[in-house]
């Protein structure tokens, strides 16, 4: 039962353009969305988060949207640099319960 | 400030061997999870521990795992008698008190774990 899925194992943009990232969840009862970035053989990091009660934060080069009616969230890197190549997970939880539950990640590679 | 730290990088066992993997959470931090990651697939809880207490296991397997944060030391994930279905990556995280229930988890580098 996958309760967060990113359905786009990969995505390729050019230096300096838009990266979306896509995060689809199941699960109503989940109330915060967290975005981590992994390099190989590293762990993962925090970007960026959100809570149900927002639909946007914005933190520099990278905005996370809520769109709790369809379920979906998505990250937006502006401007991409090579340097943000990377596996990207989105995970959620639910107050009073501190696991996170992670999709299945979506590669990222941008090229100069 | 260091990091989280998880010891040993690379661990290598036989199977029906005892695998155990170390963390020592950041500084100030009390609250210890375990997650799995299998090859292509994303993190998997495992365990929410504070010192001396399994506060969720619900994502454990019910047997030959078992985990341990003590009061004093890294926090233990301890595999027995492994299998090759074990190997895997497996990463600490850590969190402050929870003040606010969404306090941010940090992660450690992980512990890849082969089973021969």
């Amino acid at each position: 039962d996958q309760q967060v899925k990113q359905n786009s194992p990969s995505l390729s943009v050019q230096e300096g353009r838009i990266s979306i990232l896509n995060c689809d969840y199941t699960n109503s009862m989940f109330d915060y969305f967290l975005w981590y970035k992994k390099y190989p053989a590293e762990g993962p990091t925090f970007l960026i988060s959100i809570s149900s009660i927002k639909d946007k934060n914005e933190d520099g080069r990278f905005t996370v949207f809520l769109n709790k009616s369809a379920k979906h969230l998505s990250l937006h890197i502006v401007p991409s640099q090579p340097g943000d190549s990377a596996v990207y997970f989105c995970a959620a939880s639910t107050t009073g319960f501190q696991k996170l539950v992670f999709g299945t990640g979506t590669r990222l590679l941008v090229s100069p | 400030n260091a990091g989280v730290m998880q010891n040993p990088r690379h661990l290598v066992r036989r199977r029906g061997q005892e695998a155990r993997l170390r963390c020592s959470p950041m500084k100030g931090h009390s609250h210890v999870y375990w997650y799995r990651q299998l090859p292509e697939e994303g993190l998997k809880f495992m365990v929410y521990l504070q010192k001396e207490n399994i506060i969720d296991e619900s994502g454990m397997p019910k047997e030959r795992f078992s985990a341990e944060f003590p009061k004093e030391g890294p926090s233990i994930l301890r595999i027995q008698q492994v299998v090759r279905g074990d190997s895997a990556a497996y990463f600490c995280a850590s969190s402050p008190d929870l003040t606010f229930s969404t306090d941010t988890q940090y992660f450690g580098p992980g512990t890849r774990l082969t089973v021969l």
